[in-house]
Parts: C-alpha cells; sequence; structure tokens
C-alpha cells in the first residue's frame, strides 16, 4: 500500500515554545491530508482537513491559530503546534488520501509530543 | 456523518474466527463503511470497504446485510498478533471531496494464546 511519513515520530519540548510535525506522502500525490490528535486509551479526534493551495478547514473546537497546518505541496502538510502547554501533549496522527485508486486514505505512523 | 456503535472489547483465542458488528442505524445511501485496525502508538491501517453484501480479501471479510444497519468484520483464524483496536467508520463517497474520517470509540481485541 501506499506510504506515509510522519516527523519526528517523538519529540519533546517546553512549554511555551512551538513544535512543527511534517507529513509526507511518498509515493503518491495526496491533494488532501487530515490531521487528528489522540489521547491515550481515546479514539483519533480529527483537527482538521488540510488542503493543497489552500487553507485548512478545521472541526469545530479546535483553534486554527494554535494548530497551524500548511500544505504546501502534493507531498507535504505541517502541523505546527504554537506557544505549546503540556495538555497539547497527545499522539498526533496524520493521513492522505491517495488520488485514484479508490481514494484510499493512507495514514503516518503517528508524532508523540510531550510538552515539559 | 452517520454515527456508529461498536462492543468496547472482546477476547477471543488464537485460530478461532471473530467477528465484530458495528451498527450505524442512520447510514445514508451514499455511504461506504471502512474498517481500519490500530496498533498502540501506531497510526491505523485499513483494513477492508464496503457498500453492500459481501466483500473479502485477504485478510478479513466484511458482511453487510441488505438493509445496511450494521455491518460484520470476520477475522478468521485469529494470532496473538491481530490484538488491536479495530474501527468500523461510515462515511459517504471516497472518491467525493467532502470525504473524511470520522472515528468512533472502537473495539479492543484482545487475542490469548
Amino acid at each position: 500500500g501506499a506510504v506515509v511519513s510522519q516527523h519526528p515520530s517523538r519529540v519533546i519540548c517546553k512549554s511555551g515554545t512551538s513544535v512543527k510535525i511534517e507529513c509526507r506522502s511518498l509515493d503518491f500525490q495526496a491533494t488532501t491530508m487530515f490531521w487528528y490528535r489522540q489521547f491515550p486509551k481515546q479514539s483519533l479526534m480529527l483537527m482538521a482537513t488540510s488542503n493543497e493551495g489552500s487553507k485548512a478547514t478545521y472541526e469545530q473546537g479546535v483553534e486554527k491559530d494554535k494548530f497551524l497546518i500548511n500544505h504546501a505541496s502534493l507531498t507535504l502538510s505541517t502541523l505546527t503546534v504554537t506557544s505549546a502547554h503540556p495538555e497539547d501533549s497527545s499522539f498526533y496522527i496524520c493521513s492522505a488520501r491517495q488520488q485514484g485508486s479508490g481514494n484510499t486514505i493512507y495514514f503516518g505512523e503517528g508524532s508523540w509530543l510531550t510538552v515539559v | 456523518l452517520a454515527k456508529t456503535t461498536q462492543p468496547i472489547s472482546m477476547d477471543s483465542y488464537e485460530g478461532q474466527e471473530v467477528n465484530i458488528t458495528c451498527s450505524h442505524n442512520n447510514i445514508a445511501t451514499n455511504d461506504y463503511i471502512t474498517w481500519y485496525q490500530q496498533f498502540p502508538s501506531q497510526g491505523p491501517r485499513f483494513i477492508i470497504q464496503g457498500y453492500k453484501t459481501k466483500v473479502t480479501n485477504e485478510v478479513a471479510s466484511l458482511f453487510i446485510p441488505a438493509d445496511r444497519k450494521s455491518s460484520t468484520l470476520s477475522l478468521p483464524r485469529v494470532s496473538l498478533s491481530d490484538t488491536a483496536v479495530y474501527y468500523c467508520l461510515v462515511g459517504d463517497r471516497p472518491g467525493d471531496s467532502s470525504y473524511k474520517l470520522i472515528f468512533g470509540s472502537g473495539t479492543r481485541l484482545l487475542v490469548r494464546p
């Protein structure tokens, strides 16, 4: 199947700083990517839908100024957590829709963010 | 988007067949049913997708009755490595630009030796 890669897989940052997580579709083009957050023992929560070349669409309750999403190319979307706080510590997962081939959505490996 | 209801958890033993049923009473005409598997600290992995009747691939089978208000994921002869969380999702037209995956609570499957 298609491969979606996230980087970094784990990151620790200090409160008040910003951290960027990258999501890449390695062997296909993805006009649409999605960002999720998952707390331990809970399900995935959709944060936003990222469309190449346009502004991201955020789900209700997700602060767009805190979670900056950029989808500058057909293979890369980034999530920047700004002014991070300990409560932002979570598992962040991206996914990408493969154009054609049934438009299957593939997920990245996820990125653990710990804010200290 | 149709809401889904699954059992919170299930136990099984190696070699058994496991059937996980998902209810989606409000499924719309254009909705597809998709199942994903997730291991701890990993992203979900696509298992199978269907619209009606039965779909089978090398990993699982998906049974969808005529009214499509429920679906059953069937895992043949499970092994310890099938211990994971299984999510049932319902959404309209995978090829549609507005299509997105909304996850419910999922089913935690524990396979015992």
